[in-house]
């Protein structure tokens, strides 16, 4: 596709609901990252995938949260027991080959603005 | 830790002025990104830093890098009303890992 895109734009959700946002890269590119975006915190990453090699898991702040990406292209992001203060908008972004001058620029995507009631 | 700041956080000018942003990091790092958002939009990438002395230009926004003083900055020249938006600067952590600054929210009054 011509851009990064997610599904879906908006998600509210209660409290202690499990819920699953998904991430399609731009095509051809091997990096895919999610980063999360709150007033209280700024931006933030969470975690970072690069071809087949295990995917990065640092910035993820619970072991509520977990992603998977399929084949090498589409990603899901899912939060279990969501709690208030997880309320925030979740962003995507891939990159054509980290590492790479001039070739490693994340494009992010529109985001997931997600509500925990 | 790394830590990226930004100042100032608010700026508010008038069309025509110029300006700076400033983007400060605290350890080594050989990328740093600059990104505009605008309100309730995604991050559009602006410019890519690769090396110390390095300066790049778009239309009426110009960046720099130094990165022995690990410092960039964001310079606004005769500012006009579309410029208006939140500039963020990231550097590269590792395996391009971003670690974002807190965003500078510019805005352009007639």
């Amino acid at each position: 596709g011509a851009g990064v895109s997610q599904s879906p734009s908006n998600k509210v959700t209660e409290k202690g609901k499990d819920v699953e946002l998904r991430c399609d890269p731009i095509s051809g590119h091997t990096a895919l990252y999610w980063y999360r975006q709150s007033l209280g915190q700024g931006l933030e990453f969470l975690i970072y995938f690069q071809g087949n090699s295990a995917p990065d898991k640092s910035g993820l702040p619970s072991d509520r949260f977990s992603a998977e990406r399929t084949g090498g292209s589409v990603s899901t992001l899912t939060i279990q027991r969501t709690q208030q203060e997880d309320s925030a908008v979740y962003l995507c972004a891939s990159s054509l080959q980290p590492g790479l001058a001039g070739e490693d620029t994340q494009y992010f995507g529109p985001g997931t603005r997600l509500t925990v009631l | 830790e790394l830590k990226v700041e930004q100042n100032p956080l608010f700026l508010s000018m008038q069309e025509g002025k110029n300006y700076t942003i400033y983007c400060n990091y605290s350890t080594t790092s050989d990328r740093l990104y600059w990104y505009r958002q605008d309100p309730g939009k995604s991050l559009e990438s602006l410019f890519v830093l690769l090396s110390n002395g390095a300066v790049k230009q778009e239309g009426r926004l110009m960046a720099s890098l130094d990165t022995k003083a690990r410092l960039s900055t964001l310079h606004i020249t005769a500012a006009v009303h579309d410029l208006s938006a939140t500039y963020f600067c990231a550097v590269d952590l590792a395996a391009q890992k971003l670690v974002f600054g807190q965003g500078t929210r510019l805005t352009i009054n007639p």
